[in-house]
């Protein structure tokens, strides 16, 4: 298995700019999250998928922030508009149903918003 | 609600010596725990897991024991190397919530 891809690995946009970040968990996987990792926070759960559907957003940061997952083996994570604050590493990471398996996470997607 | 407390780092040690990270958690009732290494650049992957009490996870020399009655997962090495200079990130699962990632603590081993 190819593991979680994610894309792009860097990204440099300017402060007004959409920003789409992609991800395509591993085959079989039933659970899909989205995390934001930083220095100053550390590694914060944004949203995260069951069977597609999102289960829990309460982390995404405010109404600039919006994700979906319109497949099995696709999701976005889109920022409109972006702001230098949203600079940090996102990370994708998918888990098959239960508490036992744990997660495989993607290479992320560094972030700069200048 | 579920959380995991790991000790800060940041750690630094010479090479081939001993490791200990301390993690103490929270739960309601049984949960998995877990430990993750992050490498400079890279995602957190899985280093080893444990999902009942008493078991021990090893994986690359490092091994931790699920302790219940002490609520402690602790990460060791018996000799360390440059190599495993990392982030290790001890965790927790319960159920199907999401699971829940201590603070991190940077290890850093020197030559």
């Amino acid at each position: 298995d190819a593991g979680v891809i994610q894309s792009p690995r860097h990204e440099v946009t300017e402060m007004g700019q959409e920003v789409t970040l992609r991800c395509k968990p591993i085959s079989g996987h039933d659970y899909l999250f989205w995390y934001r990792q930083t220095m100053m926070r550390g590694l914060e759960l944004l949203i995260y998928f069951n069977n597609n559907v999102p289960i829990d957003d309460s982390g995404m940061p405010e109404d600039r922030f919006s994700a979906k997952m319109p497949n099995a083996s696709f999701s976005t994570l889109k920022i409109q508009p972006s702001e230098p604050r949203d600079s940090a590493v996102y990370f994708c990471a998918s888990r098959r149903q239960g508490a036992n398996y744990g997660y495989t996470f993607g290479s992320g997607t560094r972030l700069t918003v200048v | 609600g579920n959380s995991v407390t790991q000790m800060e780092g940041p750690v630094t040690l010479s090479e081939e010596a001993f490791l200990t990270i301390n993690c103490t958690y929270t739960a309601t009732g049984y949960p998995s725990l877990f430990w993750y290494v992050q490498y400079p650049g890279e995602g957190l992957q899985l280093l080893l897991k444990a999902t009942k009490a008493d078991d021990k996870g090893s994986n690359k020399g490092f091994e931790a024991t699920y302790r219940k009655e002490t609520t402690s997962f602790h990460l060791e090495k018996g000799s360390v190397q440059v190599s495993d200079s990392a982030v290790y990130f001890c965790a927790l699962s319960e159920g199907n919530n999401d699971m829940r990632f201590g603070a991190g603590t940077r290890l850093t081993v020197k030559p």
